[in-house]
């Protein structure tokens, strides 16, 4: 069945770093990919997507292209801020047309 | 709009007993969700519904009811709750159309579940 796998965590840097994490993903047809964040104590909330394949997806200085020679779905950020700390969920949505969702990767960004 | 919201935020139940999560949306979305979030794991879905008196079941529905009686309103009941069953609840809701391409789905800010 289709699956998601991203980068386990936590991943810790400085601020103004470059930030990559990386999202595979198995599937059959073409699905549609995400990125959701989860700030501490809240819910999940839709960062970018990207429908179909060479779509680049953004949003808050965030970026993630849809490669689907690669199966990948890498999210980047050139200068991550203290308040970008949170949780980033990878997930796909296929023939099922229902959210497979990653396990997750916290992020902590130092002052 | 107050978006999706959810009560309780935190609940201690002790093994057997029995509990309903409450879920409202404020958006007139006709598809609403609940998963379940384990440490270290993904969220994975419980039950959903595509709109009012229609339910089905998700990845991991045992253990637990819903009722979409309104557009509004999906409960999650939880009967004989287990040590199993400690996770974090997330309810969503989404607007789907046919062929409306992807929808966003809106989260609440979860309640946070442990069975003793």
């Amino acid at each position: 069945g289709d699956s998601v796998t991203q980068m386990e965590g936590p991943v810790t840097l400085s601020e103004e770093a470059f930030l990559t994490i990386n999202c595979t993903y198995t599937a059959t047809g073409y699905p549609s990919l995400f990125w959701y964040v989860q700030y501490p104590g809240e819910g999940l909330q839709l960062l970018l997507k990207a429908t179909k394949a060479d779509d680049k997806g953004s949003n808050k200085g965030f970026e993630a292209t849809y490669r689907k020679e690669t199966t990948s779905f890498h999210l980047e950020k050139g200068s991550v801020q203290v308040s970008d700390s949170a949780v980033y969920f990878c997930a796909l949505r296929g023939a099922t047309n229902k959210l497979i969702f990653g396990t997750g990767t916290l992020l902590a960004v130092q002052p | 709009n107050a978006g999706v919201t959810q009560t309780p935020k935190f609940r201690i139940l002790k093994i057997g007993q029995s509990m309903t999560l409450q879920c409202t949306q404020d958006m007139n979305h006709n598809y609403m969700y609940w998963y379940r979030q384990d440490p270290g794991m993904g969220l994975k879905l419980i039950y959903y519904s595509v709109g009012a008196g229609i339910t089905d079941k998700g990845e991991v529905p045992n253990g637990y009811n819903v009722s979409r009686s309104t557009t509004e309103d999906f409960p999650l009941r939880l009967e004989l709750a287990a040590p199993s069953q400690t996770s974090v609840y997330f309810c969503a809701s989404s607007l789907t159309l046919p062929r409306s391409g992807d929808y966003e789905q809106y989260f609440g800010p979860g309640t946070r579940l442990t069975v003793t």
